[in-house]
């Protein structure tokens, strides 16, 4: 059981905007910056966002990150067929005195 | 370029131990805090443990009860984990994570991981 709650699956179409939720906690989220990172298939995370809304150099602008209170989002603007993986976020938890990670979103591209 | 390069993985029987290794090359090892992430089989990842650059502070998952042990040596640039009193629920590719700065700042590389079984 994932401390922050991300729904296991999302879709959309190519050139569609798709956002995919996090939800977390007073400790965690409503505290601290939110990341996402992406995975393909066997392979290893790659940061895609960064301090809740900032993107790395080398990550397209389609990618951008936001916070309301307890909850963030990252939202994908004009979908291609590579977004066709997963998501995760993550955040620092205060309470815990460490990180917590989401289940896990599965993103496919229709 | 940086790159991580975890060693150790393999096959063990429930209650046995593992000592995991992550190779660092590309930066000045010392300077940054690193972190052991694992993936159990088509689960979400979770963050094992964390140490300063210095290795002077360390911080471990709760559920984790004590079983595992985070340590580097800075002069090989690598990093460890002492997996002890395992169980088949430790199942998981563990990766290795470099961190912006201090444990508290978030995952910048990873590596390509290194898959433990344990097997009742």
């Amino acid at each position: 059981q994932s401390v922050l709650t991300q729904p296991p699956s999302a879709s959309g179409t190519p050139g569609q905007r798709v956002t995919m939720s996090c939800s977390g906690s007073s400790p965690n989220i409503g505290s601290n910056y939110v990341y996402w990172y992406q995975q393909l298939p066997g392979m290893a995370p790659k940061l895609l966002i960064y301090r809740t809304n900032q993107r790395p150099s080398g990550v397209p602008d389609r990618f951008s990150g936001s916070k309301s209170g307890t909850s963030a989002s990252l939202a994908i603007s004009g979908l291609r067929s590579e977004d066709d993986t997963d998501y995760h976020c993550a955040a620092w938890d205060d309470s815990l005195s460490g990180w917590v990670f989401g289940g896990g979103t599965k993103l496919t591209v229709l | 370029e940086v790159q991580l390069v975890e060693s150790g993985g393999g096959l063990v029987q429930a209650g046995g131990s593992l000592r995991l290794s992550c190779t660092a090359s590309g930066f000045t090892f010392s300077n940054y805090a690193m972190s052991w992430v694992r993936q159990a089989p088509g689960k979400g990842l979770e963050w094992v443990s964390g140490i300063s650059g210095s290795g002077g502070s360390t911080y471990n998952t709760d559920s984790l009860k004590g079983r595992f042990t985070i340590s580097r040596d800075n002069s090989r640039n690598t990093l460890h984990l002492q997996m002890n009193s395992l169980r088949v629920e430790d199942t998981a590719v563990y990766f290795c994570a470099k961190q912006d700065s201090t444990v508290t700042t978030w995952f910048d590389y990873w590596g390509q991981g290194t898959l433990v079984t344990v097997s009742s």
